[in-house]
C-alpha cells in the first residue's frame, strides 16, 4: 500500500494568513505515460462528508476559492491556503489514486490562531 | 448534478452482516468507479472499495475476505456488503464517485456495533 504522511498534525494560523499543509507519498504518485500526480485534496468540516478541493495535486474544483493551492510531484505535495478566513476551519486530507488501495493522509487540523 | 443517497441498517451485532446501498441520481451510472469509503469515530479516511463502469470490482486487501459490492444499474444503485461484522467495523460510510478523486459523497451512514 502507498502510505500517505501529512504534517503537521495540527496548525493554528491568524485569519488573513498563510497555511501550509504537506503531504509526502511513500512512493511515486506520479504516472509518467501522462505526466499526471494522481493525489488529491479534500477539506472535511465538522459533521460533513469530505469535499474536494484540488485533483491531480494542483486542479482546483470548481467552486472553490482561489485562496486554496496545491502543489508538488511525485512524492511531496503541499496545500496552501494564502489567505485564512473562518470558514476554512476544518481537517484537511490528501489522498492518492495512482493504485488500490486508494490511500488517504492522516489528516491536518487547521484552526484559527 | 449527480447526488447520491445512501441507506441501510445503523445498528448491528457482531458477527451480522453490514449492508448499504447508495442511489445515483441526476447523472449516468455507466462509466464511472463507486467507491465505499469509512471514517471510525475521531479516526481518518478508510477505502474499502469500488465498483467500476464494467462492474469489476477492487476491495482493501484486508477486508477481501468479508466484502462484496454490486450494482444495480437498471435503478442506478450500488450496494456494500460486510460480512462478520466486529466493534471495529463501526464507522461512518460513504459512498463516493471517482472521476478527479473522489469528487460527489453520499451524506454518510453511521454503523454502530455492538451486542
Amino acid at each position: 500500500d502507498i502510505v500517505m504522511t501529512q504534517s503537521p498534525d495540527s496548525l493554528a494560523v491568524s485569519l488573513g494568513e498563510r497555511a501550509t499543509i504537506n503531504c509526502k507519498s511513500s512512493q511515486s504518485v506520479l504516472y509518467s505515460s501522462n505526466n499526471k500526480n494522481y493525489l488529491a485534496w479534500y477539506q472535511q468540516q465538522l459533521g460533513q462528508p469530505p469535499k474536494l478541493l484540488i485533483s491531480w495535486a494542483s486542479t482546483r474544483e470548481s467552486g472553490v476559492p482561489d485562496r486554496f493551492s496545491g502543489s508538488g510531484s511525485g512524492t511531496d505535495f503541499t496545500l496552501t491556503v494564502s489567505s485564512l478566513q473562518a470558514e476554512d476551519v476544518a481537517i484537511y486530507y490528501c489522498q492518492q489514486y495512482y493504485t488500490t488501495p486508494y490511500t488517504f493522509g492522516q489528516g491536518t487540523k487547521l484552526e484559527i490562531k | 448534478q449527480v447526488q447520491l443517497q445512501q441507506w441501510g441498517a445503523g445498528l448491528l451485532k457482531p458477527s451480522e452482516t453490514l449492508s448499504l446501498t447508495c442511489a445515483v441520481y441526476g447523472g449516468s451510472f455507466s462509466g464511472y468507479h463507486w467507491n465505499w469509503i469509512r471514517q471510525s469515530p475521531g479516526q481518518g479516511l478508510e477505502w474499502i472499495g469500488e465498483i467500476n463502469h464494467s462492474g469489476s470490482t477492487n476491495y482493501k486487501p484486508s477486508l477481501k475476505s468479508r466484502i462484496s459490492i454490486s450494482e444495480d444499474t437498471s435503478k442506478n444503485q450500488f450496494s456494500l456488503k460486510l460480512t462478520s461484522v466486529t466493534a471495529a467495523d463501526t464507522a461512518v460510510y460513504y459512498c463516493a464517485l471517482a472521476r478527479d478523486g473522489f469528487d460527489i459523497w453520499g451524506q454518510g451512514t453511521m454503523v454502530t456495533v455492538s451486542s
